[in-house]
């Protein structure tokens, strides 16, 4: 079965922009989960949505946000980009929120901002 | 506040050993915890869960125990090969009661041939 899809791969954008991050979580998966992945900090979680509420948040300003729409496909929005905000931003699928599911994780959007 | 630590951001053995490789936590008690496996490039790969009474998990050449008392898990690979180097990751969950992991820094595995 299909794995878990993000696009798009790589996106450069200008510092004071906004972008759109897309997720098609594995088919039958309601929880998404998002992360940043820096070299100085590791993985980083943003947020998770499960049946289009999220329902947990990590430490990041308000410029990031998300959503999921009713076929479990998730879109992370970034408003007025940071150069700090350049990283590898990973998606990440499960059956349900749960302790006994691994993730299963997207290639990631590798985001370069300038 | 807690803390995750994995024991070096970069190990190099010999192909054919085993890697050894080390998850510490300070100033919490995870139910249980995931190992994954991270290649350049590439989203982090689920390899193996283990639960709080669980003392050892076993798949194919790989080993992950979880000592409670110690708050440590450690990770094996046996009989090493260079397709195992890649940058390996400890995720316990966040705090009690949360399903949202979170991720230590990783170990960079170099299996020299």
């Amino acid at each position: 079965k299909a794995g878990v899809t993000q696009t798009p791969r790589y996106l450069i954008k200008t510092r004071g922009q906004q972008v759109t991050l897309s997720c098609s979580p594995i088919s039958g998966h309601r929880s998404v989960s998002w992360y940043q992945q820096t070299p100085g900090q590791g993985l980083q979680f943003l947020f998770e949505y499960f049946s289009e509420t999220q329902r947990n948040k990590g430490n990041f300003p308000g410029r990031f946000s998300g959503r999921q729409f009713s076929n479990s496909r998730s879109e992370m929005n970034v408003s007025t980009l940071e150069l700090g905000d350049s990283a590898l931003y990973l998606c990440a699928s499960s059956p349900r929120q749960g302790r006994e599911y691994g993730y299963t994780f997207g290639s990631g959007t590798r985001l370069t901002v300038v | 506040s807690q803390k995750i630590e994995q024991n070096s951001e970069a190990l190099n053995i010999q192909e054919g050993k085993t890697a050894t490789l080390t998850c510490n936590y300070t100033n919490y008690s995870p139910a249980y915890l995931q190992w994954y496996r991270q290649d350049p490039g590439r989203g982090p790969v689920f390899l193996l869960l283990i639960r709080e009474n669980e003392k050892e998990k076993r798949k194919e050449r790989l080993k992950v125990t979880f000592d409670t008392t110690l708050k440590q898990s450690l990770f094996h690979i046996t009989a090493s090969q260079p397709a195992d180097s890649a940058t390996y990751l400890c995720a316990p969950p966040f705090g009690a009661g949360s399903y949202q992991l979170t991720f230590g820094k990783g170990t960079k595995l170099s299996v020299i041939p």
